[in-house]
């Protein structure tokens, strides 16, 4: 069985500054996807980034950067010069590979809830 | 391109009744998948569909069925409505399912009184 954990459930920063969501893993699958979103108090789930588990390179998109750890099972998320419209819930999720029997399946941490401060 | 369109947005039910919500996913996603996200529980996975089959299960009663539509729109239902399933409800959208991107709707949020 897959699991999640985001073991920091609040976060604060100020306005232009780093900050790293963390996210563990556990998963005895050798092909696996871990995804990044964010959801505001809207409650609309916004895909953010993506990283396979055979991809060598960290992947980004805009601000948004994952930390691939494979050996350690962690895959942070990095949000460079944060703005007040970052504030909002991150989750952190998984699902098998393709070739798998869970397909779209993604299984999710608890979230973390970001503050950004002026 | 549209995005993933849930609705109703907005739902107010009574115990013991029935609901059904919809989803439409991207135009050519083939691969819709439900989850289920309250307080207490986070967000868990209810059932994905493939091409109008059901390809995988959560752990949820049989009171929770879908079902997916030629033009892979899906819908979801709960009959015999219990004050435990208000929640909101999300719906995501993929192209085949093990893809590197899966978006989600704005969620339907269900209150049952």
């Amino acid at each position: 069985a897959q699991k999640i954990t985001q073991t920091q459930p609040g976060m604060f920063v100020q306005e232009k500054e780093a900050v790293t969501l963390d996210c563990t893993y556990d998963t005895s699958d050798q092909s696996y996807g871990l995804f990044w979103y964010k959801q505001p108090s809207s409650g609309e789930m916004i895909f953010l980034i993506y990283q396979g588990s055979y991809d060598e390179q960290n992947a980004t998109e805009g601000r948004y950067s994952l930390n691939f750890q494979k050996a350690r099972k962690s895959a942070n998320l990095v949000i460079s010069a944060s703005q007040l419209g970052d504030s909002a819930m991150y989750f952190c999720a998984m699902r098998k590979g393709a070739g798998g029997t869970s397909y779209g399946k993604l299984t999710f941490g608890q979230g973390t809830i970001l503050t950004v401060h002026p | 391109k549209a995005g993933v369109t849930q609705t109703p947005r907005y739902l107010i039910k009574t115990r013991g009744q029935q609901v059904t919500l919809s989803c439409s996913p991207i135009s050519g996603h083939r691969s819709v998948s439900w989850y289920q996200q309250t307080p207490g529980q986070g967000l868990q996975f209810l059932f994905e569909y493939f091409s109008e089959t059901q390809r995988n299960k959560g752990n949820f009663p049989g009171r929770f069925s879908g079902r997916q539509f030629s033009n892979s729109r899906s819908e979801m239902n709960v009959s015999t409505l219990e004050l435990g399933d208000s929640a909101l409800y999300l719906c995501a959208s993929s192209f085949r399912g093990a893809d590197t991107e899966a978006f989600f709707g704005q969620g339907t949020r269900l209150t049952v009184v």
